[in-house]
């Protein structure tokens, strides 16, 4: 079963760019067809989807935060990163990263099953 | 964007009763809706995807129902782990994908 770690710095100064890596263990990141997310969740609050980069390397977006996220992965590494740029105190949340196995079948029926795996969670601030 | 709007807010509910929380999305997502559990300090755990199949290891007691905009995941008979904040996300709006806002489940 794969498990998934975030890491990165938990407090970031306004206007600089967060960055975060979630490290696959348990399994490949470049085998089969996954869909690899961030999702984050300030205190209190709901679930909100940042975006997703596929085993081959594209990538969607949330459109509300499109213009300042990037998420790559590195193959070597077993690990995707998640970086968003000119943070304010708004974007202060607990940050999830999660995966989701995606299929065709043999008559290219499109399968997903949800995202069920996540790591624990990493919080971070964004303060001066 | 498509907005999911679940309700209530917080259901309060007797152990062994039964729980029904609703989702509804502002336009349609087909059966491409997911349910998640998350408890206090936990992150979120898959229960259903595909509107209606539950997740690997997920109890029976779970079950998911709806298609197009209306949804539902009933509890049939609330134990006490399954306290906690709920969430449904749709997955049909490629290549975007939204929560609802939860639904708290809390002992009566």
């Amino acid at each position: 079963q794969v498990q998934l770690q975030e890491s990165g710095p938990g407090l970031v100064k306004p206007s600089q760019t967060l960055s975060l890596t979630c490290t696959v263990s348990g399994g490949s990141i470049s085998s089969g067809s996954y869909y690899w997310s961030w999702i984050r969740q300030p205190a209190g609050k709901g679930l909100e989807w940042i975006g997703r980069i596929y085993t081959s390397g594209s990538t969607n977006y949330n459109p509300s935060l499109k213009s300042r996220v990037t998420i790559s992965v590195d193959t070597s590494k077993n690990q995707f990163s998640l970086k968003l740029s000119s943070v304010t105190a708004a974007d202060t949340a607990v940050y999830y990263c999660a995966s989701a196995l995606y299929y065709y079948d043999s008559s290219g029926v499109y399968y997903y099953n949800g995202m069920d795996v996540w790591g624990q969670g990493t919080t971070v601030t964004v303060s001066s | 964007e498509i907005v999911m709007t679940q309700s209530p807010a917080t259901l309060s509910v007797s152990p062994g009763e039964r729980a029904t929380l609703s989702c509804r999305a502002s336009q349609s997502v087909s059966s491409n809706l997911a349910w998640y559990q998350q408890k206090p300090g936990q992150a979120p755990r898959l229960l259903i995807y595909g509107a209606s199949t539950r997740a690997t290891g997920i109890p029976a007691r779970f079950s998911g129902s709806g298609s197009g905009t209306d949804f539902t995941l009933t509890i049939s008979s609330l134990q006490s782990e399954d306290f906690a904040v709920y969430y449904c996300q749709q997955y049909n709006n490629w290549p975007s994908w939204t929560f609802g806002q939860g639904t708290k489940v809390e002992i009566k």
